[in-house]
């Protein structure tokens, strides 16, 4: 099993549209948890962190269940410039960051 | 500011040949991180170095060496290349270590690599 999966899409929206990407993690004692966005044949880039409490950043809301360990993003009112790869980022023990595959959004007009 | 450097970005290189992805940052940043990145199977960590003049191995760290002689650079060596080698490469950094890490790494603009 990866230790961090998420569903590869591609999830395909319309300009407006609200859209919801999940991702599991397997290692309960994961310290901490990020969103990146890579666009296409690029670098990735910090998107945003994701606390406990949930954490929202003008479109975007970043929410994390550790009971059921898993993460989510939230993108609302989604802009044709939103189309990328998202990737679920997980700190394990350590300073080595475990990258999910990635969802990739492609929005529409 | 130009952050991290990579060179080459491109490269076709034979089977068995020896090569050396560059890799060089300007933020003086203590650790610095090397990932292939395949389809299907996300980043994957090859090598690390919490500061100069320490590595460690990552997942995936066979066949490849590091070095870390000052703090701004951080080259990666194929010994002899195979075509499972064939990737892009992200050379990153990130200015601390550790659980500390506020999770932002800084990474170059990626490596293509293809072995023949």
């Amino acid at each position: 099993r990866k230790e961090v999966e998420q569903d590869p899409g591609p999830f395909n929206v319309p300009e407006g549209a609200t859209v919801a990407f999940n991702c599991t993690y397997s290692n309960s004692a994961s310290q901490s948890f990020f969103w990146y966005r890579q666009d296409c044949r690029k670098e990735p880039k910090l998107l945003m962190s994701v606390y406990s409490s949930g954490n929202e950043d003008g479109r975007f809301t970043a929410q994390l269940n550790r009971a059921s360990q898993y993460i989510s993003l939230l993108i609302r009112d989604s802009k044709l410039s939103d189309s990328a790869t998202y990737l679920c980022v997980v700190n394990n023990w350590g300073n080595k960051l475990v990258f999910g595959a990635g969802t990739i959004l492609r929005v529409k007009s | 500011i130009a952050g991290i450097t990579q060179a080459p970005t491109s490269q076709i290189l034979a089977a068995g040949r020896r090569m050396t992805l560059r890799c060089t940052q300007d933020m003086r940043h203590n650790a610095m991180y090397w990932y292939r990145q395949d389809l299907g199977l996300g980043l994957r960590l090859i090598h690390y170095s919490n500061t100069a003049g320490t590595t460690g191995k990552g997942e995936v760290p066979d066949g490849y060496s590091v070095s870390r002689a000052n703090t701004d650079d951080f080259p990666l060596t194929l010994a002899s290349a195979v075509p499972s080698q064939t990737s892009v490469y992200f050379c990153a950094s990130s200015d601390a270590p550790g659980l500390a890490n506020t999770g932002e790494l800084f990474f170059g603009e990626g490596s293509r690599l293809t072995v023949l």
